[in-house]
């Protein structure tokens, strides 16, 4: 059992490239979520899904796009890439949208925009 | 939404209970009190979580107060491993059923030999 498998684990990019981080779960989880976490602001919510073909904007959304074709993938789309999208990237499952249920976290992507 | 206060670090000395509080005075009765931990460079891991009732398990146990308030993670032996930002968080629900974590800034724990 893989739990939540992210990659890459380490990206540079150059301002304006794009790319896509890839979140994959095993569990059969509803509920799958994209964060971001950026020295002493804890962890923030950017995209999450609670099912296939939905998907909602958290925090902070902003050039950043999602989909959820598949319960399995989720996705992270980084359209144009700015330094302040330098951040460490967590992927988040859990079984159901009902709180009581645990959430369960990817071991991070690291994204430096130069 | 329910919002979490910890303290920024705390430190305990290997073998002693490290115990965590956390203040969440505007939890509503249906929202839930989460605690998880990251070790330097990990994804967050979870340990445990309550809505009234005290809980154990293997890693922890988790205090929560009559007024639901507050809430006291318990570490009963902590050992070197146990260093780690601790998070306490409180599940809201919104939009029919749809859900986010409110991660706060953490507390620091180390441990000490």
């Amino acid at each position: 059992n893989a739990g939540v498998t992210q990659t890459p684990k380490f990206q540079v990019l150059k301002t304006g490239q794009s790319m896509t981080l890839q979140c994959a779960q095993d569990m059969n989880h509803e509920y799958m979520s994209w964060y971001r976490q950026d020295p002493g602001m804890g962890l923030r919510l950017i995209h999450y899904s609670v099912g296939a073909g939905i998907t909602d904007q958290g925090e902070v959304p902003n050039g950043y796009n999602v989909s959820r074709s598949t319960t399995e993938d989720f996705p992270l789309r980084l359209l144009s890439a700015a330094p302040s999208q330098t951040s460490v990237y967590f992927c988040a499952s859990s079984l159901s949208r009902t709180p009581g249920n645990t959430i369960y976290f990817g071991e991070g992507s690291w994204l430096t925009v130069v | 939404d329910a919002k979490t206060t910890q303290p920024p670090s705390m430190d305990c000395a290997e073998g002693r209970a490290a115990n965590l509080p956390c203040n969440h005075s505007t939890i509503s009765g249906n929202e839930y009190v989460y605690w998880y931990r990251q070790i330097h460079s990990q994804g967050p891991q979870y340990i445990i979580h309550g809505l009234k009732n005290n809980e154990t398990n293997e890693m922890a146990s988790l205090i929560i107060t009559e007024d639901r308030k507050s809430s006291t993670l318990i570490l009963p032996h902590a050992t070197l491993r146990d260093t780690a930002v601790y998070y306490c968080i409180v599940r809201v629900a919104i939009n029919f059923g749809n859900e986010k974590l409110t991660f706060g800034t953490g507390t620091r724990l180390t441990i000490i030999p």
